[in-house]
């Protein structure tokens, strides 16, 4: 699992409400991204980011906000919970391999927005 | 941007036989494609991946093909099992490769 941890595992949450997911590196890699997953839509990046305090955008950024504030961790705050925002959200990892920058995943967190 | 597109989206196959699912993109300056399997309840799990500069690798029952004149490249499974069946995503490096843009998966089963 590449030492990503994501918290909560799972998560209901009321339309309107702020949500903040949390992910958490062992192993000081610089980039880390937010994916959402959804049905016939695959895996899309929300936002990501290439050190402390240096984040950029996505595909489907909107109605997200991030911060990197420590190398280990990567906060995904969703400000107002919206029933669009139901998904599964996992928090990956790039690290450079035989002249290749790869991706690890965790193993995601599951948020219903009711 | 880069778009990628996976066909087909759900793949049946007798334990032993083959599987092959194929992946196309659109950008040319892709260099990175990772192929990815994802399992009920955990995140992708990274697979087999094969640089631009060469056309085909191979671990064990698993290859994938690269045809950059065609835009797609392809991952085979050999002597199917049932622990083969899950969702396989396809992606493709954008962005001077820190980033992927994904398939939409294919969901394959292994009929034993």
């Amino acid at each position: 699992d590449a030492g990503i941890t994501q918290s909560p595992r799972h998560k209901v949450t009321e339309t309107g409400t702020p949500v903040t997911l949390r992910c958490h590196q062992t192993e000081n890699h610089r980039y880390m991204y937010w994916y959402r997953q959804d049905p016939g839509h695959g895996l899309r990046l929300i936002h990501y980011s290439y050190g402390v305090k240096d984040t950029d955008k996505g595909e489907v950024s909107d109605g997200y906000s991030v911060s990197r504030s420590k190398t280990e961790d990567f906060l995904l705050t969703l400000e107002s919970a919206t029933s669009s925002q139901t998904s599964v959200y996992f928090c990956a990892i790039s690290e450079w391999d035989n002249k290749a920058k790869k991706l690890f995943f965790g193993s995601g967190t599951q948020l219903s927005v009711l | 941007g880069e778009n990628v597109e996976q066909h087909p989206s759900t793949l049946s196959v007798q334990e032993g036989d083959s599987a092959v699912i194929k992946c196309t993109y659109s950008d040319s300056a892709s260099n990175y494609f990772p192929w990815y399997k994802q399992e009920l309840g955990k995140g992708p799990q990274l697979i087999i991946d094969i640089r631009s500069n060469v056309g085909e690798k191979k671990d064990q029952r698993i290859a994938v093909t690269l045809n950059k004149t065609a835009k797609h490249f392809s991952l085979h499974i050999t002597e199917t099992q049932p622990e083969d069946s899950a969702v396989y995503f396809c992606a493709a490096s954008i962005g001077g490769n820190n980033r992927l843009a994904f398939g939409k998966g294919n969901q394959v089963v292994v009929i034993p």
